[in-house]
This record gives C-alpha cells, structure tokens and sequence, in this order.
C-alpha cells in the first residue's frame, strides 16, 4: 500500500537556525512525491514536487527537499527559519495504484519557529 | 485570478439539517478534490472529479453524503441528514495535472 509518515507531530526551532521536517514514504515504482504547507485557518497551499531528476528540489519560499531513495526519504529543509514559516507541513505521494490520481497526505508536522 | 472559491466560509446547523457546501474550481482545471480536516483524523480525500465527472469516492463516508459538479464551474458537497460528528473544515481544491493542487480557503462546519 501507498503511504507517507510524518514521525514528528511537532517541531520546533529558533529563528535564525536551520529546520528540518522529516518524510518517509512507501511506494511501489518510482515516487512521485510532494510538500505543502497549511497557515492558520486557509487550505494548503503547494511547496515543491518531486517527480524525476535532481534529488535535491526548490520550492517556495526558500523551502527545498531531498529525495533519498535509499532511506525512502523526502525531507524538507530551510537553511535559516524564520517566525512566519510557523504552520503545519504535509508530505504527500501520488497513489500509484490503480488508475487513479490522488494524492496520499502525511498527517502534518507543526513547525514552530521561536523568536 | 480569484483561486479556489468557496461558499459559505461558516456554517452552523442543528443534527438533522441538510447542509449543502458549494465551490467554484479555478477556471481551466480539469480535476477537483473534496476534503475534509478534523483533528482526530486529519486530512481525508472525500471524493474527486475529472472533467465534471466523479472518479473515486471511496472517501464518501456514508449515503448520507453525496457529491456534483453539474458543469466545470460548480460543484456541491450534500450532507444530509447532518450529525455532529460531520463537524469539520471541508476543502474544496482543484488542479490542471491532479498533484499541484489549489485549496479553497475552506467551510468551517458546525453540527449541534
């Protein structure tokens, strides 16, 4: 079966230091594989994608991912946070089975960034 | 470009009452998801369309809700009858390829 874990229901960092937000998945083939971020009270809103080439992929707002394929990882990173990256993150991969094109959520990492 | 649109942003009912939620897809998406978030369960995929057609609805949690998108523009989520634990945040989000997906700002649900 398709899936995602998020092992971190919260995470917390100083501004000013680097964050990390972790995923691993389960997938049968080649992951397609997805961040996003959710503020307060609004939807989720698209970060990044992995699908083919660079294991390291740039998204919004300074975010970027890594792609693992050993470690079955895609974890989510920003070299120097800041308060307003504070929200809750969702790792997310496309469900490779059937004809079907949805996608699979984590259940979200609240990220709180300290002033 | 106005995004994902979604009526009404509150809605506070009594257990029994019908409740119909409302979305309007970004013009020129051929995919649409219905969600729905509570904190016991999290993000969970209700239904999806392709081309106003709806493609799995395995998520659909029971009959009592149901699901339309009558043209590319409109699309209903029907509850009915409404119980207190239907109390969640429905997303309403559409998308040209099915994975970049744009959320609606989202229904807030309240069933007493």
């Amino acid at each position: 079966a398709q899936s995602v874990a998020q092992p971190e229901d919260q995470v917390n960092v100083a501004e000013g230091n680097p964050l990390t937000v972790k995923c691993t998945y389960s997938v049968s083939g080649n992951p397609y594989l997805f961040w996003y971020v959710q503020y307060p009270n609004r939807g989720l809103q698209f970060l990044l994608k992995y699908i083919t080439g660079d294991n390291l992929v740039k998204g919004s707002y300074g975010f970027e991912a890594e792609f693992n394929k050993s470690q079955t990882s895609f974890h989510l990173k920003k070299p120097s946070a800041l308060v307003s990256d504070s929200a809750l993150y969702f790792c997310a991969v496309r469900d490779m089975s059937g004809a079907t094109n949805k996608l699979i959520f984590g259940t979200g990492t609240l990220l709180a960034v300290q002033p | 470009d106005a995004g994902v649109i979604q009526s009404p942003r509150h809605e506070v009912t009594e257990m029994g009452q019908e409740v119909t939620l409302r979305c309007k897809p970004i013009s020129g998406h051929d995919y649409l998801f219905w969600y729905r978030q509570t904190m016991m369960r999290g993000l969970e995929l209700l239904i999806y369309f392709n081309n106003n057609v709806p493609i799995d609805d395995s998520g659909m949690p029971e009959d009592r809700f149901s699901a339309k998108m009558p043209n590319a523009s409109f699309s209903t989520l029907k509850i009915q009858p409404s119980e207190p634990r239907d109390s969640a945040v429905y997303f309403c989000a559409s998308s040209r390829d099915s994975f970049r997906q744009f959320f609606g700002p989202g229904t807030r649900l309240t069933v007493l």
